[in-house]
């Protein structure tokens, strides 16, 4: 069974640009959550998606979006990017019906310059 | 503000000992508790988990406790192998859901 998959998994942007991330779900999962991953943060929760409706989102500023589509997929976009939007988004999906238990992908390493 | 908190960055057991992690929350809305497990270069892996109804859920090797009086929770590895040695983290949430993560703790184990 194929786990879940993000892209891409390194980037690097320039103050001021955005960037769109994309998860590709494990078959079958409808919900799909996104953290960032700083040091000194540790993981914070973005938002959660679950059958194209944003269910919970973080305390994070309108500049961070996601949407989700009908086939599960889901992506993030940050918009004016700033140097402490450096860090490593991790999406992860699970069945809602078993709470907590997510299953994460390797991340996506964003660089910002 | 961080609602879960893993005070120790680091612990360093020897194997066959056990390996206890602390994790303190402070929000008393939480109810559902879990443990990840993350190696270099992969994303977190889902170790064990408790609700608020329970005191102690075992699994193996792993146990983990929750103390709702002190909001506090560990998780404790009997007995501790080298491939235990990872990055731990602990989170909250309410229903599972919207889960708020610890800045994790690193253990290493020692041959």
């Amino acid at each position: 069974k194929a786990g879940v998959t993000q892209t891409p998994r390194y980037l690097i942007k320039t103050r001021g640009q955005q960037v769109t991330l994309s998860c590709s779900p494990i078959s079958g999962h409808r919900s799909v959550s996104w953290y960032q991953q700083t040091p000194g943060q540790g993981l914070q929760f973005l938002f959660e998606y679950f059958s194209e409706t944003q269910r919970n989102k973080g305390n994070f500023p309108g500049r961070f979006s996601g949407r989700q589509f009908s086939n599960s997929r889901s992506e993030m976009n940050v918009s004016t990017l700033e140097l402490g939007d450096s860090a490593l988004y991790l999406c992860a999906s699970g069945y809602r019906d078993y709470p907590g238990e997510l299953f994460f992908g390797e991340g996506s390493r964003l660089t910002v310059l | 503000d961080q609602q879960v908190k893993q005070n120790s960055p680091s612990l360093s057991v020897q194997e066959g000992r056990i390996s206890i992690l602390n994790c303190d929350y402070t929000n008393s809305m939480f109810d559902y508790f879990l443990w990840y497990k993350k190696y270099p270069a992969e994303g977190p892996t889902f170790l064990i988990s408790i609700s608020s109804i329970k005191d102690k859920n075992e699994d193996g090797r792993f146990t983990v406790f929750l103390n709702k009086s002190a909001k506090h929770l560990s998780l404790h590895i009997v007995p501790s192998q080298p491939g235990d040695s990872a990055v731990y983290f602990c989170a909250a949430g309410v229903g599972g859901y919207a889960l708020n993560f610890g800045k994790g703790t690193s253990l290493l184990v020692t041959p």
